[in-house]
């Protein structure tokens, strides 16, 4: 089966740039998304291809995506942006999500 | 206003059935697809299955074939997803979302989430 992995864990100061990788095979070929997800909340759509943004999402959020890697990017980071992060992709007509990385910001 | 308004916390005993829901609002819940999402206690989201209320067209993820299933009524806007026989390793979160299509498609809108808890 198709598996997307994420770093467990991301430590940033706030005001600098947080990058959360998401590794699979040949991802760049493939609709990949991110979600964001706070502690006790439904997870909630950051980025979809290609590097769009739905309404009321910071424009401090941007994704990218080739060869293997998707990367989503987070400048200027503020504390409120503290979550856990995941992508996600689609493999055979199946969605997949990537392991989680838990964004800290210190 | 887009809405999905999942069922409501569960508590249920191993071997027992369940059938949690997902009413969608404020937009045509026939042409969009519905997916389901797991969450385990303090881990992270896994692909269950989405389904299109138009036809009950579905597709599971293969680790979730033969252990539940999705279907949908599109009377009454609501899609579900149901168990026959629970077993403890189904105590988790289960999301609902709003898909546009079934394989180049993304997650815009999110049920609340419905807590199922399987313990004798």
């Amino acid at each position: 089966s198709y598996e997307l992995t994420q770093p467990p864990s991301v430590s940033v100061s706030p005001g600098q740039t947080a990058s959360i990788t998401c590794s699979g095979d040949k991802l760049g070929d493939k609709y990949t998304c991110w979600y964001q997800q706070k502690p006790g909340q439904s997870p909630v759509l950051v980025i979809y291809p290609d590097n769009n943004r739905p309404s009321g999402i910071p424009e401090r959020f941007s994704g990218s995506n080739s060869g293997n890697t998707a990367t989503l990017t987070i400048s200027e980071t503020q504390a409120m942006d503290e979550a856990d992060y995941y992508c996600q992709a689609w493999d055979s007509s199946t969605g997949v999500f990537g392991t989680g990385t838990k964004v800290t910001v210190l | 206003e887009v809405q999905l308004v999942q069922s409501g916390a569960e508590v249920k005993k191993p071997g027992e059935s369940l059938k949690i829901s997902c009413k969608g609002s404020g937009y045509s819940f026939t042409t969009y697809w519905i997916g389901w999402v797991r969450q385990m206690p303090g881990k992270g989201l896994e692909w269950m299955g989405i389904i299109y209320p138009g036809n009950s067209d579905n597709t599971y993820s293969p680790s979730f074939q033969g252990q539940v299933t999705i279907s949908a009524d599109k009377s009454i806007n609501t899609a579900y997803l149901q168990w026959s026989s629970l077993k403890a390793s189904d105590t988790a979160m289960y999301y609902c979302a709003r898909l546009k299509s079934w394989s180049s498609s993304h997650m815009d809108y999110w049920g609340q989430g419905t807590l199922v808890t399987v313990s004798s």
